[in-house]
């Protein structure tokens, strides 16, 4: 069956470093999504990508934040400079083609910032 | 008031029971509603996925739509201690690039 990958499955870093997050969404699907779960809260959007470009964003997604698909499979968040409160799992989720809603999700990403 | 509330539990039953869960929403635009089940430190699996008002059942997990009340349900029936996990609410505008709106989750026990 079809999944979602992401990479890597847990990353510590040190406040005011660089992160990317991998994702490699399901093969055939047009609509990309990063959402962000901090522990024990609920899961919250953070942007959505289509045609190489972003379709809409959260006020979370701030200018710390960007996402590329830089070739025809990965599909990257990079935090420019992580603060203590990016802590949290990320999450990467992908949708096909046509008007329906379910959206598939990737097994996370943990972000440790210390 | 929030878009989308979800009672968060955690709800504890024993093996066998019937289980009910629950969303409320206030956005009358929603159209697709959508569960999930999230294991521990895992990424949130799709169960069920519905259009607009109704029922669907798929195996021993049924979905309901009321979208007059505003109004979700879940039902297991027959839980099983693999059913224990958090379950997710979540709804969208439409298809498309459109984000998905999570509930905060209910937390689910299901004792043998």
């Amino acid at each position: 069956e079809p999944e979602v990958t992401q990479t890597p499955s847990h990353q510590v870093t040190q406040m005011g470093q660089e992160v990317i997050l991998r994702c490699v969404p399901i093969s055939n699907h047009l609509y990309f999504y990063w959402y962000r779960q901090i522990l024990g809260q609920k899961v919250e959007f953070l942007v959505s990508f289509y045609n190489n470009e972003i379709s809409e964003k959260s006020e979370i997604f701030d200018d710390q934040f960007s996402v590329e698909r830089p070739d025809g499979s990965n599909f990257t968040l990079k935090i420019r400079s992580t603060k203590l409160e990016d802590s949290a799992m990320y999450f990467c989720a992908s949708r096909g083609q046509g008007n329906t809603g379910e959206l598939f999700f990737g097994e996370g990403s943990r972000l440790t910032v210390l | 008031q929030k878009e989308v509330e979800q009672d968060p539990g955690p709800l504890s039953v024993p093996e066998g029971a019937i289980v009910s869960l629950n969303c409320t929403y206030s956005n009358s635009a929603f159209q697709y509603f959508m569960w999930y089940r999230q294991y521990s430190r895992k990424g949130p699996e799709l169960l069920m996925y519905t259009y607009s008002s109704g029922n669907k059942e798929d195996g021993r997990f049924t979905a309901q739509v009321d979208k007059s009340s505003k109004y979700i349900s879940l039902f297991i029936r027959d839980s099983q201690p693999s059913d224990s996990a958090t379950y997710l609410c979540a709804m969208t505008l439409s298809g498309g690039y459109q984000k998905v709106t999570f509930g905060t989750g209910t937390k689910l026990q299901v004792i043998p």
